[in-house]
């Protein structure tokens, strides 16, 4: 069955800490994958995509992650994270389902980042 | 370019009645999707428009339905509301249904039923 699982549920993490994220997605065909950042009372925001090409592929507001086939992996990092980037982020993987040829994302549960000052 | 807008943004229903959500789509964008987040979860895909047409449709009851109007704005109704169905609402449009150039979400209608 298609999925994808986020390791860490919730991270805390201080200023200036390296952030991590885990992702790993099961799916058999072509995959798209995207991160969606939520920041608290926000909608869903693009984070960066990876379509094909360069596995190692860069976001907005420094994030980046790279694509590694092998592991049916997509991790996201950042160098250095600030208080700015406490919010609850998704993981998803764009399933190209029937013979009507539409797309559906699958989302992870997510994880919800909490990052002190 | 005004982003994909939703209404209204909170609501609360008692259980076995209607609601209807809409949602206006990105000008250009002629595929609508729709998906329901519970609390401490993903969202889950429940449908997707193009054209008017139904493209797609996820592992929701039949309690669940939309249509798509020619504008390319659409509607997602739900009937007999259950305590269950109290989440956040998300519709996300895109300019085609195979998502190739990635989906715009908007910020969600809160449901809740009571």
């Amino acid at each position: 069955a298609q999925s994808v699982s986020q390791h860490n549920h919730h991270v805390i993490l201080s200023e200036a800490a390296s952030l991590e994220l885990g992702c790993n997605y099961s799916y058999g065909g072509t995959v798209n994958l995207f991160w969606y950042v939520q920041y608290p009372g926000q909608h869903l925001q693009l984070l960066l995509k990876y379509f094909s090409g360069d596995p190692l592929v860069k976001g907005i507001k420094g994030f980046e992650a790279e694509f590694i086939k092998s592991k049916f992996s997509f991790n996201l990092r950042k160098p250095s994270v600030q208080w700015s980037d406490t919010a609850e982020y998704f993981c998803a993987v764009n399933a190209l389902e029937g013979s009507g040829g539409y797309n559906k994302l699958i989302f992870g549960a997510g994880t919800r980042l909490a990052v002190h000052p | 370019d005004a982003g994909v807008t939703q209404s209204p943004t909170h609501l609360i229903k008692t259980r076995g009645q209607h609601v209807t959500l809409r949602c206006s789509p990105i000008s250009g964008h002629k595929s609508v999707s729709w998906y329901q987040q519970v609390l401490g979860q993903g969202p889950q895909f429940i449908f997707q428009y193009y054209e008017k047409e139904e493209r797609g449709r996820g592992n929701f009851p039949d309690r669940f339905s939309a249509r798509q109007f020619p504008n390319y704005s659409s509607e997602l109704n739900v009937n007999a509301l259950l305590l269950g169905d109290s989440a956040l609402y998300l519709c996300a449009s895109s300019r085609a249904p195979t998502g190739n150039y990635g989906y715009t979400f908007g910020s969600g209608t809160r449901l809740t039923v009571v």
